[in-house]
């Protein structure tokens, strides 16, 4: 089954760091690349960043570069998103996409991350 | 970094109306665009790919056109379960992805 399977919800305080896993399955992982998708509760979608799985070139979106960091382990087809420094208005649902050139058809199921004291 | 403004904000019709979204690059991105439909607590799904090509298995009342910087997204005749919040979505080569600030559509 063709399939991306994210990781549990997080809580976390305001300074910490999250890293967020994406498991893929049912298809070749390196033919394609990762894009990290978030949304803030009640707001639109925001694109972070993508990493290549075939060679891990990366390109993050610039409000981000600093504090976030994706990788990928392809020995278990799986992706990761790491942010640190976080803050309140990071607390949103975390998603990960497979980039197929154009859109994403496949998505995982999302990653809840809390970021509270 | 490219800008994606997409109009309207929020869209109030009647089954059976046609539904017009747009979406306006701040440059020109050829047809570069993406269309995406969320229901609440579940993740993006793709209805149209580079400005207008059907994705697989998604119904045909869907459609998108244009290329530049002005693309539209339609639905021919609205039906319930088409309730939702709709995105645009460009993309370049390096690759970098931008969404429009989405559209909520609800049933009047």
């Amino acid at each position: 089954q063709v399939q991306l399977v994210q990781s549990g919800a997080e809580v976390k305080k305001p300074g910490a760091s999250v890293k967020v896993s994406c498991k893929a399955s049912g298809y070749t992982f390196t033919s394609y690349g990762i894009s990290w998708v978030r949304q803030a509760p009640g707001q639109g979608l925001e694109w972070m960043g993508w990493i290549s799985a075939y060679n891990g070139n990366t390109n993050y979106a610039q409000k981000l570069q600093g504090r976030v960091t994706m990788t990928t382990d392809t020995s278990t087809s799986t992706a990761y998103m790491e942010l640190r420094s976080l803050r309140s208005d990071d607390t949103a649902v975390y998603y990960c996409a497979r980039a197929e050139g154009s859109g994403s058809s496949l998505w995982g199921q999302g990653t809840m991350v809390t970021v509270s004291s | 970094d490219i800008q994606m403004t997409q109009s309207p904000s929020s869209l109030s019709a009647s089954v059976g109306d046609r539904v017009t979204i747009t979406c306006q690059a701040s440059q020109d991105i050829s047809n570069y665009l993406n269309w995406y439909q969320q229901k609440p607590g579940k993740a993006p799904k793709l209805l149209i790919y580079d400005a207008s090509n059907l994705e697989t298995g998604v119904p045909s009342r869907f459609s998108g056109s244009g290329s530049g910087t002005d693309f539209t997204f339609t639905i021919s005749s609205l039906q319930p379960e088409d309730i939702a919040t709709y995105y645009c979505q460009q993309y370049d080569n390096l690759p970098q992805y931008t969404f429009g600030q989405g559209t909520k559509l609800e049933i009047k």
